[in-house]
């Protein structure tokens, strides 16, 4: 079946350590994205890459970093400038040029830095 | 810039009845998507329904319809018959239509509905 995995589902680190979120998807979109939801607030746009070795920043991209070295795969790393990582992320891709430009959304990782 | 309002943070319905999520979004923009998504407490974000700005037939699915008002920029979900499973959080969101290009969606913040039993 085809679909976006995320992993892990929790992750648990330590203030001033880097972490690194995957997202794998086999779906052959052309375009990704990252969203942070926190409590009332909706999801918030972290990065999104429409195509392979390119990616702009979202709303929110400061504190984060992404790669999009392959077209399956978008992983995001939480740096240690991020004032306030712990949160729930969502990956998210589509297929451009589709006509329908729904995105589909992966498990998600809910992230906690103490 | 755009924007998407959703003016009621919870609401409560009974099993079979029928209940409406509100949704406003202001843009200048003309070609446009507008989406609801749903967000059970698995927190899986699952596609309920699409809306193109284009058209005037308001969209369903099944037991989902909307009320598409484009001048008034409103965008109501409407659910009949409502069931048990439908218990989640659902978000409205907006994404402006640049032809496959920068396709960002803009969520609102969210209605927490309860379906009681």
């Amino acid at each position: 079946d085809g679909g976006i995995t995320q992993s892990p589902k929790y992750l648990f680190r330590k203030e001033g350590q880097n972490v690194t979120l995957s997202c794998e998807q086999n779906l052959n979109h052309d375009a990704m994205y990252w969203y942070r939801q926190d409590p009332g607030q909706g999801l918030r746009l972290i990065y999104y890459s429409q195509i392979v070795n390119d990616f702009q920043k979202g709303d929110i991209a400061e504190g984060y970093s992404v790669s999009r070295e392959k077209k399956e795969s978008f992983p995001l790393t939480v740096t240690s400038a991020q004032k306030n990582p712990t949160a729930f992320y969502l990956c998210a891709s589509t297929k451009t040029h589709s006509g329908s430009y729904e995105q589909y959304f992966g498990p998600g990782t809910r992230l906690t830095v103490t | 810039a755009q924007t998407v309002t959703q003016s009621q943070p919870e609401m409560s319905v009974q099993e079979a009845e029928t209940v409406t999520l509100s949704c406003t979004y202001d843009t200048s923009e003309n070609n446009y998507y507008l989406f609801w998504y749903k967000q059970p407490p698995s927190r899986q974000m699952i596609l309920v329904i699409r809306q193109e700005a284009y058209k005037q037939q308001n969209a369903t699915e099944n037991r989902f319809s909307v009320n598409f008002q484009k001048a008034a920029k409103s965008f109501s979900l409407k659910i009949s018959d409502s069931q048990l499973g439908d218990t989640a959080m659902y978000f409205c969101a907006f994404m402006v239509n640049y032809g496959g290009a920068t396709n960002k969606l803009i969520f609102g913040t969210g209605t927490l509905l309860a379906v009681q039993p």
